[in-house]
């Protein structure tokens, strides 16, 4: 069974750019959540994808917007980057919504300078 | 909206001894997720809880969710160096997704 995967790992971008990050999900699972991580932090909620459908989203400007394909796995996008868009950015798959269990990939580090 | 507080924030002990992390809800919690995670990587999930009083043990590790299911604790048993890192706490916002609210982590130490 493979495990989230996410790429790049690391990324460094400059300010005002544009950035596409993506998340491979777990065999099986249909739903993927991203997460951003600012240092020294816990991870906040993005948004949710199930399906292919937008399921949810957390407190982020319009800026931040994503995909999901029809192999379940995910991209996010991110537009005109500002420096404190600096974070680890997380995916996390799970069988469906609901009261899952949520597997995390190993991040992407984004650096904007 | 739910927040988590986490406690301590940080924690140094001895090689072999036990500890316990504190989770605080402001609201009920619908399910509760405990993750481990190494500095600037991925966080291991190590596990749910959902109804009131429900206990879990993984090894060494037991986290118990409270009656009124608003507050969470992970206790380590003779604590060794590869438990170091920061232990996550995260809650679901309510009863239909799955979506997390996490608490501010507690990085833990330990001492051979």
């Amino acid at each position: 069974e493979t495990g989230v995967t996410q790429s790049p790992t690391h990324l460094i971008k400059t300010r005002g750019q544009q950035v596409t990050l993506r998340c491979s999900s777990q065999s099986g699972h249909n739903t993927v959540s991203w997460y951003q991580q600012a240092l020294g932090q816990g991870p906040q909620f993005i948004f949710q994808y199930y399906r292919e459908e937008e399921n949810g989203r957390g407190n982020f400007p319009p800026r931040f917007s994503g995909l999901q394909f029809p192999n379940y796995s995910s991209e996010l996008n991110v537009n005109a980057l500002e420096l404190d868009d600096s974070a680890l950015y997380l995916c996390a798959s799970s069988p469906s919504g609901g009261a899952y269990e949520q597997y995390f990939g190993p991040g992407t580090r984004l650096t904007v300078t | 909206s739910q927040e988590l507080e986490q406690s301590p924030q940080s924690l140094i002990v001895q090689e072999g001894k036990n500890l316990t992390i504190n989770c605080t809800s402001s609201k009920t919690l619908y399910g509760l997720y405990w993750y481990k995670q190494k500095y600037g990587e991925g966080l291991i999930f190590l596990m749910m809880l959902q109804k009131g009083g429900e206990e879990k043990s993984h090894e060494k590790i037991t986290a118990k969710l409270d009656e009124k299911k608003q507050q969470s604790s992970l206790h380590i048993t003779a604590s060794q160096p590869s438990h170091a890192g920061i232990y996550l706490c995260g809650a679901r916002n309510n009863n239909a997704g799955n979506m997390l609210t996490f608490g501010g982590g507690t990085r833990l130490m330990v001492k051979p």
